[in-house]
């Protein structure tokens, strides 16, 4: 069975500064791979996605990921963080249902906290 | 184009009672979820279904229900409503089995 670890659950950076989540999945193929963000009281929005080819994959609002199969990771990324960033990012990796469809596994999150 | 929509945005249960959330999808697609979120977790899936007529279970499908009588709606049943299942429930749709998946606002629910 799949599943996704996210060692961090809360991370606090200063405006204007780098940003890294950590993302580490386990999964016996190759995965498909999605960020996620929420922001308080809404529902997720897609940041990015891996699903094959380069394994830079760029993605809304500046961020980035990159698939590092040796390493079982895809970390999320942004060089310049802004205060509206601050909200809670869910990994997930899909592995395909009985039938059709797309299951995704989620992390259990990271709430990223921007200081001004 | 309103994506995925989701009715109650709260509600308040007591233990036994039963309920249905709403949801409503406008883009045509074919694979629908239903997702709770529990506190300091990820979602967790409850039930999908790969189109009109066909559902299947989740991880955690225990004490609900549901249906697929139309592309655009798939609602989730709760019979005898338990204070385990208070959480948020969110609804999510994909036009391809891979594909992105596109959530709802989601309904918070409270079992007392």
């Amino acid at each position: 069975a799949q599943s996704v670890t996210q060692p961090d659950i809360h991370i606090t950076v200063s405006e204007g500064a780098s940003l890294e989540l950590r993302c580490n999945y386990s999964y016996g193929a190759t995965p498909y791979l999605f960020w996620y963000v929420q922001s308080p009281g809404q529902g997720l929005q897609l940041l990015l996605k891996y699903f094959s080819g380069d394994t830079l994959v760029q993605g809304i609002k500046g961020f980035e990921a990159e698939f590092k199969r040796s390493q079982s990771s895809f970390n999320l990324r942004k060089p310049s963080v802004h205060w509206s960033d601050a909200a809670e990012y869910f990994c997930a990796v899909g592995a395909e249902l009985t039938g059709g469809g797309n299951k995704l596994t989620f992390g259990t999150g990271t709430q990223l906290k921007v200081e001004l | 184009n309103a994506g995925v929509t989701q009715t109650p945005k709260f509600r308040i249960l007591k233990i036994g009672q039963s309920m249905t959330l709403q949801c409503t999808q406008d883009m045509n697609h074919n694979y629908m979820y239903w997702y709770r979120q529990d506190p300091g977790m990820g979602l967790k899936l409850i039930y999908y279904s790969v189109g009109a007529g066909i559902t299947d279970k989740g991880e955690v499908p225990n004490g609900y229900n549901v249906s697929r009588s139309t592309t655009e709606d798939f609602p989730l049943r709760l019979e005898l409503a338990a204070p385990s299942q208070t959480s948020v429930y969110f609804c999510a749709s994909s036009e391809a089995g891979a594909g992105e998946q596109y959530f709802g606002p989601g309904t918070r629910l409270t079992v007392t």
